[in-house]
C-alpha cells in the first residue's frame, strides 16, 4: 500500500492530453515539492518534474505539473505512442523523515 | 554527462545479505547538495525508498528498512554501497542507484540521475 496514491491506469489516444492525480495528506504533498518520473521497462528512469512544476533540461513542454493542497497533477499533452510508460510521483514525508512515492500509473495510448 | 550503473549478484539466498554497488561517472560523489539514494520495484508493486547517503556518511533511510540496511561511500572509487541484511522473498526487486537533491531545511527533493536497474531475487 503506497503512502500517496495514484489511478493504477489512464489511457488516451495520440494527439490527446491526459492527466494523472497524486493524492497525499498534509505530512506529505501537503507541506513539501512534487516530482514526478517516467519509468519504461528496460530504459533508465527518467525525472520529469521536480519541485511541483519545474521541468530538467530536455524535458518537452508536453510535460506539465501542479500541485494543490495535498494533492498534484501530472499533464501531458499532444500524447505520443513514446510516452506509453509507468508514471510514479514522490514527495518527502515530513512526519517519518523520508521519501513517499505513488504507487504509479500506466499510461496507455491508444 | 553524470551516469550511474549499479552492480552485484542476480540471487541470494533467504537469511543472506544482498550487496550492490553503485559506480558514479561523469561527476563525483562528493558533490553537494547531493545524496546518493536506493529505490527499489518489487515484481509488479511501485518504487519503494530504501535509503540515501551522502559523501559525509549522513543518511536517510526507509522507516521500515532502517534496521537491515546499510549504505557506504567509497570517494576514492567514486562509488556508493547498499547492504539489505537477512533478506527474505520479499526483498526480490529491482534495484535502482539514483542522486537525490537535498533542499534547504533537511529533506530530499528529488531523483534527478538513475541507473538503469538490476534485479535481485531472493530465492533458495
Amino acid at each position: 500500500q503506497s503512502v500517496l496514491t495514484q489511478p493504477p491506469s489512464v489511457s488516451a489516444a495520440p494527439g490527446q492530453k491526459v492527466t494523472i492525480s497524486c493524492s497525499g495528506s498534509s505530512s506529505n504533498i501537503g507541506s513539501n515539492f512534487v516530482s514526478w518520473y517516467q519509468l519504461l521497462p528496460g530504459t533508465v528512469p527518467k525525472l520529469l518534474i521536480y519541485d511541483n512544476n519545474k521541468r530538467p533540461s530536455g524535458i518537452p513542454d508536453r510535460f506539465s505539473g501542479s500541485k494543490s493542497d495535498t494533492s498534484a497533477t501530472l499533464d501531458i499533452t499532444g500524447l505520443q505512442t513514446g510516452d506509453e510508460a509507468n508514471y510514479y510521483c514522490g514527495t518527502w514525508e515530513t512526519s517519518l523523515s523520508f521519501v513517499v512515492f505513488g504507487g504509479g500509473t500506466k499510461l496507455t495510448v491508444v | 554527462q553524470l551516469r550511474l550503473q549499479e552492480s552485484g549478484p542476480g540471487a541470494v539466498r533467504p537469511s543472506e545479505t544482498l550487496s550492490l554497488t553503485c559506480t558514479v561517472s561523469g561527476g563525483a560523489v562528493t558533490s553537494d547538495p547531493y545524496y546518493w539514494g536506493w529505490i527499489r520495484q518489487p515484481p509488479g508493486k511501485g518504487l519503494e525508498f530504501i535509503g540515501s547517503i551522502n559523501f559525509r556518511g549522513t543518511t536517510y533511510d526507509s522507516p521500515s528498512l532502517r534496521r537491515r540496511v546499510s549504505m557506504s561511500v567509497d570517494t576514492s572509487k567514486n562509488q556508493f554501497s547498499l547492504h539489505v541484511y537477512s533478506v527474505t522473498p520479499a526483498d526480490t526487486a529491482v534495484y535502482y542507484c539514483a542522486r537525490v537533491f537535498e533542499g534547504p531545511g533537511w529533506y530530499l527533493g528529488y531523483f534527478d540521475h538513475w541507473g538503469l536497474g538490476t534485479l535481485v531475487t531472493v530465492s533458495s
